[in-house]
């Protein structure tokens, strides 16, 4: 069966620092892959979304990045973190877009 | 453009009472539509689905049914239990393109 892990589950960085989150998918080759952020009290916002290796399309425009180094493998960075980068960032997986996405457990990252 | 409205929450029920959270769409062409739960401090969760019109999704004694006519997916459940505790997220899919609601809180107290 698959499973997708995501790390750290939370993390507290100052403001101004690099960021660095880890999405896994195991169990499945060639997924679609997305990040989403949920700010407090709000929905869930798609960030990135990759088709395959090297793939990604920006849904929003901040200071994240979205790379795609490996297969089943999806890394959301940011060189300098900002305050409202606060929130709680989702990984999830498709077979193929538009499908059913299943989510991974979460990062919850606190900027001070 | 397209997207989900659910009711605002937060809402707090006692055990074994009936739930129902409303979740209304909008979109162009046939969307599928689909409840997700997250329990406290966890991700998302696929709880059901429908992909077309009067189709009705259950899962944990949850359903919900699929209406074109108001375009609505009402989440219902007729003996909630405090497991059952999270935020619901309704959500469409068009296309490649998925939208999810802002989340209904419920807390169910013994």
């Amino acid at each position: 069966s698959q499973t997708i892990h995501q790390w750290p589950a939370t993390l507290v960085q100052p403001v101004g620092s690099p960021l660095s989150l880890e999405c896994t998918v195991e169990g499945t080759s060639n997924p679609n892959l997305y990040w989403y952020r949920q700010a407090a009290g709000r929905g869930l916002q798609l960030l990135f979304y990759s088709v395959g290796i090297g793939q990604i399309s920006s849904e929003v425009p901040q200071n994240l990045s979205a790379s795609r180094p490996q297969d089943r493998q999806f890394i959301l960075s940011s060189k300098k973190l900002l305050l409202s980068d606060s929130g709680f960032y989702l990984c999830a997986w498709s077979v193929r877009p538009g499908e059913t996405q299943y989510f991974g457990p979460g990062t919850r990252l606190l900027v001070l | 453009g397209d997207s989900v409205t659910q009711m605002e929450g937060p809402v707090t029920l006692s055990e074994e009472a009936f739930l129902t959270i409303n979740c209304t769409y909008t979109a162009t062409g046939y969307p599928s539509l689909f409840w997700y739960v997250q329990y406290p401090g966890e991700g998302l969760q696929l709880l059901l689905k429908a992909t077309k019109a009067d189709d009705k999704g259950s899962n944990k004694g949850f359903e919900a049914t699929y209406r074109k006519e108001t375009t609505s997916f009402h989440l219902e459940k007729g003996s909630v239990q405090v497991s059952d505790s999270a935020v619901y997220f309704c959500a469409l899919r068009t296309g490649n393109q998925f939208y999810f609601g802002t989340g209904t809180s419920l807390t169910v107290i013994p």
